[in-house]
């Protein structure tokens, strides 16, 4: 079993729409999330990060953490066709140490104008 | 200009053969890093390296060595191909020792096919 998970494994939204994804990581030592995006023949770049309970927003991005359940969940607001792509979820644990990140199987977005 | 460079883009090697993946980095991190990327699998840590040390290596396979001959620099030697060994190989870098945690920079990736 994987010790990142995430769901859905893939996601239609309409243009404008609102794309809910959701992570929970299985490793109790892990203590900050991360959000990269991963367009089709692309490496992945970062989107967004968080280590504190609560919610953290960046433009049409929310991020949300709930530590308790080591569970986070990504919301994209009105969707955009060039949103279409892989989002993987990682997590991490330890601060400035040189360890790579874990990584979920990821959701694929498809955004229909 | 690309701040992580890889090479080459593609490679296809027979099975058996050996190669090299390449990764220069001009971000001025100081930890570069080695993930696998093949079809039905998350995106999979290899190893990290810091001042041209390793700091932590989850590869359970001696055919693959980084090997780092500047700071900034850090290739993937592979030997006794295998065509299980077919995926994209991202190079990633990281600054460590500020107050946040170290987000990581993707390289482009090398997609390596082993017939």
């Amino acid at each position: 079993q994987q010790k990142v998970q995430q769901s859905p494994e893939s996601l239609i939204v309409p243009e404008g729409g609102m794309a809910s994804l959701n992570c929970t990581s299985s490793d109790r030592n892990v203590d900050y999330f991360w959000w990269y995006r991963q367009h089709s023949g692309k490496s992945p770049k970062m989107l967004m990060s968080i280590f504190s309970n609560g919610e953290k927003e960046e433009g049409r991005f929310t991020v949300h953490l709930n530590k308790a359940s080591l569970h986070t969940s990504l919301h994209i607001r009105d969707s955009q066709p060039s949103d279409s792509a892989l989002y993987l979820c990682a997590a991490s644990r330890g601060h400035n140490y040189a360890q790579g990140l874990t990584f979920g199987l990821g959701t694929r977005v498809s955004v229909f104008p | 200009d690309p701040k992580i460079i890889q090479k080459p883009k593609y490679l296809v090697a027979v099975t058996g053969s050996e190669k090299i993946l390449i990764c220069e980095q001009y971000l001025g991190h100081n930890a570069m890093y080695w993930y696998r990327q093949s079809a039905k699998k998350p995106l999979e840590f290899m190893f990290s390296y810091s001042y041209q040390k390793l700091m932590d290596n989850q590869t359970a396979s001696s055919r693959f060595q980084p090997q780092s001959s500047k700071k900034n620099h850090l290739d993937l030697q592979i030997t006794a191909l295998k065509p299980d060994d077919s995926a994209t190989y991202f190079c990633a870098s990281s600054l460590l020792g500020g107050l946040n945690y170290a987000e990581q920079f993707f390289g482009p990736g090398t997609r390596l096919t082993v017939l």
